[in-house]
């Protein structure tokens, strides 16, 4: 079962920012958080991962809370070809003989709007 | 070159047929992996192969059998499929087991009449 809890849908206009909340309140001291998107039609695309550190990359930002029992992933300035489904993803330990699995939840269906 | 491509892109299957689904990747990546996406569901997790050894395989029927003849390549054969198999079957890979940092394919959509 997957370890995360999100919103099942997020409107958002165009040009303003997207923050997309994320509850993981079991995620174990070893575990990342990862977010991933799927535009319609197509394939998964990784977005950004974290640890515990808040994180920034050209696509997005990850704020993890300092207990680590949820995350907000931040799309700065949306636009229309954000509209997508988000999946926060706790990643198995690649220490343990379950690594690699990805393991989605339902996501959060993100519409940006003009 | 960051792409996983995926052949055939549509697929329409009888029951009795045998196909193959094909995956590719040239990033050096040493693990891959098949995923299957019911519509408006979030993909699951089929096979993992690490080293072009099967290292996960999450009780999927015998119907649905991988292949990784080399390091670049991932082939899931068809067999006997039945209706309710129709659905979007992804292939991904990372640079090794445990990297959950993968980069998937654009799938393909398979129909079983």
């Amino acid at each position: 079962d997957a370890k995360t809890t999100q919103p099942p849908s997020m409107d958002c206009a165009e040009g303003r920012a997207a923050n997309l909340p994320c509850n993981h309140s079991t995620i174990s001291g070893n575990e990342y958080v990862y977010w991933y998107r799927q535009i319609h039609s197509q394939g998964p695309q990784y977005i950004i991962h974290g640890l515990k550190n808040n994180e920034t990359n050209e696509m997005a930002s990850l704020i993890i809370t300092e207990d680590r029992k949820s995350s907000t992933l931040i799309l700065p300035h949306a636009t229309l070809r954000d509209t997508a489904v988000y999946y926060c993803i706790v990643s198995h330990s690649p220490l343990d003989n379950q690594g690699g699995k990805l393991i989605f939840g339902q996501g959060t269906e993100l519409s940006v709007k003009p | 070159d960051t792409e996983v491509t995926q052949t055939p892109k549509h697929l329409v299957m009888g029951m009795t047929n045998k196909k193959s689904l094909k995956c590719e990747q040239h990033m050096g990546h040493r693990a891959m992996y098949w995923y299957k996406q019911k519509a408006k569901k979030p993909p699951e997790l089929m096979f993992v192969y690490s080293y072009e050894k099967l290292s996960i395989n999450e009780s999927v029927p015998s119907r649905f059998s991988p292949e990784c003849p080399n390091s670049s390549l991932l082939n899931l054969h068809l067999h006997a499929l039945q209706p309710e198999d129709s659905a979007l079957y992804l292939c991904a890979s990372s640079q090794d087991r445990g990297q959950e940092t993968q980069y998937f394919g654009p799938g393909t959509r398979l129909l079983v009449l």
